[in-house]
């Protein structure tokens, strides 16, 4: 079945702790991306990858980072969390830029 | 960050009526539009990518229409019924078409 899984899909931690959201593909994507999800804000854009070894910063990079060392994969990866990165996260992947992007079920963070 | 903007923020209309929301985004540098469906609990699924001027697509009772010279796109859904209810995403790429820039989305209940 064509997917893209997220894991954990729950996760509670306190600040400062490292921690990796994995994201993975079945569908030979080369577009992968990920996404917060806040009330009143809408899905905002944290990191993109056209290819592997290819990323770049969305619209709110600050306290994230990724890498994309095989295509399937695109792990998020938070450094030192800070409750402001309290949110829902969703993974996506695509065809192309410009294709249907095809989200992972999400993952529901707080930090406290 | 581009400013994409859907409205109304909510609706309520009964069954069986049929309803329309907009998007509307920067028409300079287009390059496509996406439309989203999101359901409570669940991963937002496309419905349209849209690229054309005076493009117009259908999926059962949805359809949406594009007008990228002034910039905005209609989303009309046909004999509203209760599972239609969802939050309804708009997401705009532009440029070099890299990053897709989403709205805060319609949020939609049909009520029985």
């Amino acid at each position: 079945e064509a997917q893209v899984t997220q894991n954990p899909r729950y996760l509670i931690t306190v600040t400062g702790k490292k921690l990796t959201v994995t994201c993975s593909q079945n569908m030979n994507h080369e577009y992968m991306s990920w996404y917060r999800q806040d009330p009143g804000l809408g899905l905002r854009q944290i990191y993109y990858s056209m290819n592997v070894e290819v990323t770049d910063k969305g619209d709110v990079p600050e306290g994230y980072k990724v890498s994309r060392k095989e295509k399937r994969n695109f792990p998020l990866i938070l450094e030192s969390p800070s409750p402001n990165q309290t949110s829902l996260y969703f993974c996506a992947s695509s065809f192309t830029t410009a294709g249907e992007q095809y989200f992972g079920p999400g993952t529901r963070l707080t930090v406290t | 960050i581009l400013n994409v903007e859907q409205s109304p923020q909510s609706l309520h209309v009964q069954e069986g009526d049929s309803t329309n929301f907009t998007c509307s985004f920067p028409s300079s540098n287009f390059y496509a539009l996406h439309w989203y469906r999101w359901e409570t609990a669940k991963s937002p699924e496309a419905l349209f990518v849209m690229t054309l001027n005076g493009d117009e697509k259908k999926k059962g009772r949805i359809s949406a229409t594009l007008n990228t010279k002034e910039g905005y796109s209609y989303l009309y859904i046909k004999g509203s019924q209760p599972e239609d209810s969802a939050t309804y995403l708009c997401a705009s790429l532009t440029g070099s078409a890299r990053q897709l820039t989403f709205g805060s989305g319609t949020q939609l209940t049909v009520l029985p």
